[in-house]
Protein backbone atom coordinates (compact mmCIF):
# COMPACT_ATOMS: atom_id res chain seq x y z
CA UNK A 1 0.00 0.00 0.00
CA UNK A 2 1.41 3.85 -0.07
CA UNK A 3 1.30 5.24 2.77
CA UNK A 4 0.38 9.07 2.70
CA UNK A 5 1.90 11.29 5.57
CA UNK A 6 1.52 14.51 6.44
CA UNK A 7 2.61 17.46 8.22
CA UNK A 8 2.11 19.34 10.20
CA UNK A 9 -0.93 17.33 12.60
CA UNK A 10 -2.34 21.07 13.18
CA UNK A 11 -1.32 24.68 12.51
CA UNK A 12 -2.55 28.05 13.42
CA UNK A 13 -2.44 31.06 11.30
CA UNK A 14 -4.10 34.31 11.76
CA UNK A 15 -6.43 35.74 9.13
CA UNK A 16 -5.16 36.73 6.04
CA UNK A 17 -1.70 34.75 6.48
CA UNK A 18 -0.15 32.09 4.45
CA UNK A 19 -0.89 28.58 5.44
CA UNK A 20 1.05 25.38 4.00
CA UNK A 21 0.42 21.31 4.47
CA UNK A 22 2.45 19.39 3.03
CA UNK A 23 2.25 15.01 1.81
CA UNK A 24 4.35 13.09 1.11
CA UNK A 25 3.73 9.30 -0.26
CA UNK A 26 6.18 5.88 0.25
CA UNK A 27 6.17 6.16 -3.36
CA UNK A 28 6.10 8.05 -6.53
CA UNK A 29 2.31 8.53 -7.67
CA UNK A 30 3.52 10.07 -11.08
CA UNK A 31 2.28 8.16 -14.25
CA UNK A 32 4.32 8.20 -16.64
CA UNK A 33 1.60 7.52 -19.56
CA UNK A 34 -0.01 10.67 -18.64
CA UNK A 35 2.48 12.93 -16.53
CA UNK A 36 0.18 13.19 -14.16
CA UNK A 37 0.34 13.03 -10.03
CA UNK A 38 -2.28 10.92 -9.19
CA UNK A 39 -3.03 12.89 -5.98
CA UNK A 40 -5.76 14.77 -4.77
CA UNK A 41 -6.53 16.79 -1.60
CA UNK A 42 -10.02 17.19 0.48
CA UNK A 43 -11.37 19.68 3.11
CA UNK A 44 -13.46 18.25 5.76
CA UNK A 45 -15.52 20.88 7.88
CA UNK A 46 -16.84 19.26 11.43
CA UNK A 47 -20.48 17.31 11.03
CA UNK A 48 -19.50 17.23 7.39
CA UNK A 49 -18.06 15.04 4.77
CA UNK A 50 -15.31 15.82 3.03
CA UNK A 51 -15.12 18.00 -0.28
CA UNK A 52 -12.67 17.96 -3.08
CA UNK A 53 -10.50 20.56 -3.12
CA UNK A 54 -7.67 19.56 -5.27
CA UNK A 55 -6.73 16.73 -8.21
CA UNK A 56 -3.78 16.13 -9.77
CA UNK A 57 -1.78 17.54 -7.43
CA UNK A 58 -3.02 21.02 -8.90
CA UNK A 59 -5.92 21.23 -10.25
CA UNK A 60 -8.16 23.14 -8.65
CA UNK A 61 -11.86 21.55 -8.49
CA UNK A 62 -14.75 24.27 -9.61
CA UNK A 63 -15.99 26.60 -7.42
CA UNK A 64 -13.03 26.28 -4.77
CA UNK A 65 -11.42 29.75 -4.03
CA UNK A 66 -7.93 30.81 -6.36
CA UNK A 67 -6.15 30.71 -2.75
CA UNK A 68 -6.55 27.37 -2.17
CA UNK A 69 -3.43 25.93 -4.84
CA UNK A 70 -1.40 22.70 -4.67
CA UNK A 71 1.82 22.04 -6.03
CA UNK A 72 4.23 18.88 -5.87
CA UNK A 73 5.80 15.88 -7.86
CA UNK A 74 6.51 12.29 -7.26
CA UNK A 75 6.72 11.92 -3.80
CA UNK A 76 5.84 15.45 -2.05
CA UNK A 77 3.26 17.62 -2.11
CA UNK A 78 2.09 20.89 -0.92
CA UNK A 79 -1.58 22.68 -0.33
CA UNK A 80 -0.87 26.40 0.29
CA UNK A 81 -3.89 28.60 1.74
CA UNK A 82 -2.37 32.17 0.42
CA UNK A 83 -4.80 34.31 2.34
CA UNK A 84 -6.25 32.24 5.46
CA UNK A 85 -10.11 32.96 5.68
CA UNK A 86 -12.24 32.07 8.75
CA UNK A 87 -13.76 29.85 6.77
CA UNK A 88 -11.11 27.57 5.73
CA UNK A 89 -10.60 26.53 9.54
CA UNK A 90 -11.02 22.47 8.86
CA UNK A 91 -9.31 19.37 8.50
CA UNK A 92 -7.24 18.96 5.31
CA UNK A 93 -6.28 15.41 4.09
CA UNK A 94 -4.15 14.48 0.63
CA UNK A 95 -5.38 11.05 -0.64
CA UNK A 96 -3.48 9.02 -3.41
CA UNK A 97 -5.31 7.35 -6.25
CA UNK A 98 -2.35 6.15 -8.15
CA UNK A 99 -3.24 2.81 -7.00
CA UNK A 100 -6.18 0.95 -4.67
CA UNK A 101 -6.18 0.51 -2.28
CA UNK A 102 -6.89 4.48 -2.25
CA UNK A 103 -4.70 6.27 1.12
CA UNK A 104 -5.04 9.00 2.83
CA UNK A 105 -3.18 11.24 5.05
CA UNK A 106 -4.09 11.55 8.30
CA UNK A 107 -5.22 14.83 8.69
CA UNK A 108 -3.85 18.57 9.58
CA UNK A 109 -6.35 20.40 11.50
CA UNK A 110 -6.19 24.45 10.37
CA UNK A 111 -7.10 26.80 12.80
CA UNK A 112 -6.76 30.59 13.21
CA UNK A 113 -4.57 31.89 15.50
CA UNK B 1 -27.21 18.35 -8.72
CA UNK B 2 -25.32 15.14 -7.64
CA UNK B 3 -27.09 13.73 -4.52
CA UNK B 4 -25.56 10.72 -2.46
CA UNK B 5 -27.82 9.64 0.34
CA UNK B 6 -27.01 6.65 2.89
CA UNK B 7 -28.69 5.11 5.30
CA UNK B 8 -29.05 2.00 7.08
CA UNK B 9 -26.44 2.25 10.13
CA UNK B 10 -27.47 1.84 13.46
CA UNK B 11 -26.38 0.08 16.92
CA UNK B 12 -25.41 -3.19 16.27
CA UNK B 13 -23.78 -6.02 18.44
CA UNK B 14 -20.62 -7.76 17.72
CA UNK B 15 -20.40 -10.26 15.79
CA UNK B 16 -23.55 -9.57 14.02
CA UNK B 17 -24.51 -8.00 10.22
CA UNK B 18 -25.80 -4.66 8.90
CA UNK B 19 -26.43 -3.45 5.06
CA UNK B 20 -25.90 0.13 4.40
CA UNK B 21 -27.85 1.58 1.18
CA UNK B 22 -26.70 4.51 -0.50
CA UNK B 23 -29.09 6.04 -3.20
CA UNK B 24 -27.66 8.10 -5.74
CA UNK B 25 -29.32 11.19 -7.98
CA UNK B 26 -28.29 13.91 -10.14
CA UNK B 27 -26.31 11.96 -12.46
CA UNK B 28 -25.98 8.70 -14.68
CA UNK B 29 -25.20 6.41 -11.97
CA UNK B 30 -24.02 3.93 -14.96
CA UNK B 31 -21.49 5.76 -15.37
CA UNK B 32 -19.29 6.14 -12.74
CA UNK B 33 -17.32 3.91 -10.10
CA UNK B 34 -18.68 4.17 -6.51
CA UNK B 35 -17.01 3.66 -3.46
CA UNK B 36 -17.39 2.93 0.33
CA UNK B 37 -15.14 4.78 3.13
CA UNK B 38 -15.66 5.22 6.90
CA UNK B 39 -14.22 7.79 9.26
CA UNK B 40 -14.05 6.57 13.05
CA UNK B 41 -14.40 8.80 15.80
CA UNK B 42 -12.27 11.37 15.62
CA UNK B 43 -10.24 9.54 12.94
CA UNK B 44 -9.27 9.64 9.52
CA UNK B 45 -10.60 8.96 6.48
CA UNK B 46 -10.25 4.95 5.43
CA UNK B 47 -10.88 4.10 1.71
CA UNK B 48 -13.22 0.53 1.83
CA UNK B 49 -13.99 -0.73 -1.32
CA UNK B 50 -14.86 0.22 -4.68
CA UNK B 51 -17.74 -1.21 -7.20
CA UNK B 52 -16.80 -0.77 -10.76
CA UNK B 53 -19.43 1.55 -12.98
CA UNK B 54 -20.16 -1.72 -15.12
CA UNK B 55 -20.90 -3.71 -12.31
CA UNK B 56 -17.91 -6.01 -13.00
CA UNK B 57 -15.30 -5.35 -11.01
CA UNK B 58 -15.13 -4.96 -7.17
CA UNK B 59 -12.34 -4.40 -4.83
CA UNK B 60 -11.48 -4.19 -0.89
CA UNK B 61 -9.04 -2.70 1.61
CA UNK B 62 -7.40 -5.93 3.35
CA UNK B 63 -8.79 -5.09 6.98
CA UNK B 64 -12.60 -5.39 5.34
CA UNK B 65 -12.17 -7.90 2.82
CA UNK B 66 -14.07 -11.68 3.51
CA UNK B 67 -16.51 -9.91 5.59
CA UNK B 68 -17.61 -7.01 4.01
CA UNK B 69 -19.22 -7.00 0.61
CA UNK B 70 -20.01 -4.18 -2.18
CA UNK B 71 -22.72 -4.56 -4.73
CA UNK B 72 -24.38 -2.11 -6.82
CA UNK B 73 -27.72 -2.48 -9.14
CA UNK B 74 -27.65 0.08 -12.05
CA UNK B 75 -30.84 -0.19 -12.58
CA UNK B 76 -31.98 0.72 -8.99
CA UNK B 77 -28.91 3.72 -8.99
CA UNK B 78 -28.28 2.53 -5.73
CA UNK B 79 -25.00 0.78 -4.07
CA UNK B 80 -24.99 -1.25 -0.89
CA UNK B 81 -22.35 -2.01 1.34
CA UNK B 82 -23.19 -5.66 3.40
CA UNK B 83 -21.02 -5.71 6.58
CA UNK B 84 -21.09 -9.25 8.70
CA UNK B 85 -19.03 -10.69 11.87
CA UNK B 86 -19.23 -6.63 13.21
CA UNK B 87 -16.31 -5.78 15.58
CA UNK B 88 -15.68 -3.04 17.51
CA UNK B 89 -13.45 -1.13 15.41
CA UNK B 90 -15.67 -1.08 13.09
CA UNK B 91 -17.35 2.15 14.51
CA UNK B 92 -17.69 4.93 12.12
CA UNK B 93 -19.32 7.00 10.16
CA UNK B 94 -19.79 5.32 6.52
CA UNK B 95 -19.89 6.97 3.37
CA UNK B 96 -20.16 6.63 -0.02
CA UNK B 97 -18.88 8.49 -2.78
CA UNK B 98 -18.75 9.13 -6.54
CA UNK B 99 -15.56 9.23 -8.65
CA UNK B 100 -15.25 13.12 -9.78
CA UNK B 101 -14.99 11.27 -13.37
CA UNK B 102 -16.64 8.46 -15.30
CA UNK B 103 -13.39 6.71 -15.83
CA UNK B 104 -11.05 4.61 -13.63
CA UNK B 105 -9.28 6.89 -11.96
CA UNK B 106 -10.68 7.26 -8.59
CA UNK B 107 -10.70 10.81 -7.34
CA UNK B 108 -13.90 11.63 -5.17
CA UNK B 109 -16.05 14.29 -6.74
CA UNK B 110 -18.82 14.16 -4.97
CA UNK B 111 -19.63 12.66 -0.94
CA UNK B 112 -22.89 11.56 0.86
CA UNK B 113 -23.29 12.70 4.59
CA UNK B 114 -22.51 9.11 6.09
CA UNK B 115 -24.56 6.80 7.88
CA UNK B 116 -22.94 5.85 11.46
CA UNK B 117 -22.42 2.28 12.33
CA UNK B 118 -22.11 1.81 16.26
CA UNK B 119 -20.94 -1.85 17.28
CA UNK B 120 -21.30 -2.31 20.66
CA UNK B 121 -22.95 -4.61 23.02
Amino acid sequence: DIVMTQSPDSLAVSLGERATINCKSSQSVLHSSNNQNYLGWYQQKPGQPPKLLIYWASTRESGVPDRFSGSGSQTDFTLTISSLQAEDVALYYCQQYYRTPLTFGGGTKVEIK
Amino acid sequence: QVQLVESGGGVVQPGRSLRLSCAASGFTFSSYAMHWLRQAPGKGLEWLAVASYDEVTYLYADSVRGRFTVSRDNSRNTLWLQMNSLRGDDTAVYYCAKDREPSLIHYLGSWGQGTLVTVSS
